[in-house]
């Protein structure tokens, strides 16, 4: 099936440090979100952009919405511990009935 | 309150047996969805039901996948006959109907393993 791209795929963080991931595709979304998912759990909602341009914040979460309408990107600022896990990106396709398309993820680890 | 729940968290089937796995959503949220996880993959859309009715379906890989809400609220993903590649985590998503909708709250998902 059709699934974003998402960068990186893997990234190590030291607390405090500032990550950034993204999320691109071919076609034009009408809404994205983000996810993060925690090992044996399901995907909790962080974020949700409904315009092209829109810049929304959840604490130290900020996501963007791009003005193409073809990408999204996530920043964590200050990263502590609890950041560890998988970040999905996902979007919903104009036309569609609701149901959304995710990126493969990134996975975030401490720095050994 | 109550998230979305799912049961049973863990199942394991020999090849050929039926499988049902359990969706109980968010009280009061219209919208329900299936989607199905491979190991290191991202979520995929299986099927989708506002109230009862089943509207997209485009999702589920064969005709041993059938997805039901009789009344609307608990929703049961039932797989016949089933393979090792439908080895996976079976998420279930709801959401109110409302311009928010693609605002999905998922549950723990389902891990089958089928052996």
């Amino acid at each position: 099936g059709q699934q974003l791209n998402q960068s990186p795929q893997s990234m190590f963080i030291q607390e405090g440090e500032d990550v950034s991931m993204n999320c691109t595709s071919s076609s034009i979304f009408n809404t994205w979100l983000w996810y993060k998912q925690d090992p044996g759990e399901g995907p909790v909602l962080l974020i949700a952009l409904y315009k092209a341009g829109e810049l929304t914040s959840n604490g130290r979460l900020t996501a963007q919405f791009g003005i193409t309408r073809k990408d999204s990107f996530l920043n964590i600022s200050a990263s502590i511990p609890s950041d560890v896990g998988i970040y999905f990106c996902a979007g919903q396709l104009g036309g569609s009935q609701g149901n959304l398309i995710f990126g493969k993820g990134t996975k975030l680890s401490v720095k050994p | 309150g109550a998230g979305v729940s799912q049961s049973p968290r863990y199942k394991v089937a020999k090849r050929g047996q039926d499988v049902a796995l359990r969706c109980d959503p968010i009280s009061g949220h219209v919208s329900l969805f299936w989607y199905q996880q491979a190991l290191g993959q991202g979520p995929e859309f299986l099927t989708y039901f506002q109230n009862e009715a089943q509207l997209d379906k485009s999702g589920l890989p064969s005709d041993r996948f059938f997805a039901e809400r009789p009344e609307g609220s608990v929703s049961t993903l039932k797989i016949q006959r089933t393979q090792q590649e439908d080895s996976a985590v079976y998420l279930c998503a709801s959401s109110l109907a409302s311009r928010h909708t693609y605002e999905q709250y998922f549950g723990p998902g389902t891990r089958l393993t089928v052996t």
